[in-house]
């Protein structure tokens, strides 16, 4: 148990709608990033957050955006869903903005079916 | 750019096998090397890391030594058991930065 939790676990939604992912962070971590993992594939790197700032974006459109609030919880929105986000989000927390991957939780993570 | 390849799954193995999967990396500078765990319904678990050349990372009976010459990260158990069952991921994230850039992923099964 990492301590970090997601919300919902599971999400059913039809193409052009918009979602709204949340995630609690470990208690005391004020850094927040989030992985889109499609099937069978690894995680790839959306964007990371850090006391509410965005600090780093990976190769995604616009239209995933996110934002976090001064309790360090976070929420991923994606606007105008298509077929291909489809996939298992995954949030992760960490203390600080530095290297120390050990210390970087992941939460379970959920699962969005677009169709 | 930065990239990790691994050796495609399922890798099926009887308990008590010796265990290898191959993990390869491109990248600029000096990245920090990672194997993740998934254990089903589970998030990612920090599995073993090694943050420079030569360095060899272990946990839990596994090991990974990092490679400059070779670009690689090969994950080794020497006797694996039906619970270490799960997908593994080789990932690496670029120097002074914590985002990680990963595998596709190795899915382990191993039968009693």
């Amino acid at each position: 148990e990492t301590g970090v939790t997601q919300s919902p676990t599971h999400l059913i939604k039809t193409r052009g709608q918009q979602v709204t992912l949340r995630c609690s962070s470990q208690s005391g971590h004020n850094t927040v990033s989030w992985y889109q993992q499609a099937l069978g594939q690894g995680p790839q790197f959306i964007f990371q957050y850090y006391r509410e700032e965005e600090n780093g974006r990976g190769n995604f459109p616009p239209r995933f955006s996110g934002l976090q609030f001064p309790n360090y919880s976070s929420e991923l929105n994606v606007n105008a869903l298509e077929l291909d986000d489809s996939a298992l989000y995954l949030c992760a927390s960490s203390s600080g903005q530095g290297v120390e991957n050990e210390k970087l939780f992941f939460g379970s993570g959920t699962q969005l079916s677009v169709l | 750019g930065n990239s990790v390849t691994q050796m495609e799954g399922p890798v099926t193995l009887s308990e008590e096998a010796f265990l290898t999967i191959n993990c390869t990396y491109t990248a600029t500078g000096y990245p920090s090397l990672f194997w993740y765990v998934q254990y089903p319904g589970e998030g990612l678990q920090l599995l073993l890391k090694a943050t420079k050349a030569d360095d060899k990372g272990s946990n839990k009976g596994f090991e990974a030594t990092y490679r400059k010459e070779t670009t690689s990260f090969h994950l080794e158990k020497g006797s694996v058991q039906v619970s270490d069952s799960a997908v593994y991921f080789c990932a690496l994230s670029p120097y002074n930065t914590d985002k990680l850039i990963f595998g596709t992923g190795t899915r382990l099964q191993v039968f009693p």
